[in-house]
């Protein structure tokens, strides 16, 4: 399937460091997004980056893509408790021009004060 | 709306009984999806409205799952039949345009429990 897979699947940090979520797919896309979902509930869009982007900043966060090894990483600086969440990527591959996007099972973090 | 409204937040049913699930997208977004979450697990695709029409219902698991979207704004999946295997989170998200690169905006969800 074209599910991008997160790892780690769980990662537990201080607050003030920084997390990095990396995310794997497999074939040709469109873009890549990250999502934010606390409980289990809504999800909320992050940042998206086009496949012909290399890097894209959004405050704290940044994001990195390397479509050679199909592969982004999630970086979150300077972490805080506010960050618990889990978090997935999204790959856009859709050629029927719209979005076709489907998500990864997603990485639990947990940032302790 | 401000947001993308989705009711009933929680829904218990029992086995073999039929449910219909609601989402109110934000003004003006012409593309709406519905996606499924298991415990554990990412969103899974289950269709995909552009409109009124629905473009691509290839995620929807059986024909016990169905979803229209009759004025091209409120959606409801309407689900047959309900089994144990059901029971999961139904997201629904819309956009402004199909093609657009703002990304998905999400619902809170309707948590369905079939016992």
């Amino acid at each position: 399937s074209q599910q991008g897979e997160e790892d780690p699947q769980a990662l537990s940090i201080q607050e003030g460091e920084n997390a990095t979520m990396n995310c794997s797919y497999k074939t040709s896309i469109n873009n890549l997004q990250w999502y934010r979902q606390n409980s289990g509930r809504g999800l909320v869009h992050l940042i998206l980056i086009r496949s012909n982007e290399r890097e894209k900043h959004s405050g704290r966060l940044r994001v990195t893509l390397d479509t050679s090894k199909k592969s982004s990483s999630l970086l979150i600086t300077a972490s805080r408790a506010a960050d618990t969440a889990s978090y997935f990527c999204a790959t856009d591959w859709g050629s029927g021009g719209y979005q076709k996007v489907t998500f990864g099972i997603g990485t639990k973090l947990q940032v302790i004060p | 709306g401000a947001g993308v409204s989705q009711t009933p937040s929680n829904k218990v049913t029992e086995k073999g009984k039929y449910v219909e699930l609601r989402c109110d997208p934000i003004s003006g977004h012409t593309a709406l999806y519905w996606y499924r979450q298991s415990l554990g697990q990412g969103p899974e695709f289950l269709i995909y409205f552009q409109g009124t029409g629905a473009a691509d219902d290839s995620g929807l698991p059986n024909d016990r799952f169905f979803a229209v979207r009759p004025e091209g704004s409120v959606s409801t999946l309407k689900i047959q039949r309900t089994e144990r295997g059901d029971s999961a989170v139904y997201l629904c998200a819309s956009s402004l345009t199909a093609s657009g690169p703002d990304g998905y905006t999400f619902g809170s969800g309707t948590r369905l429990t079939v016992v």
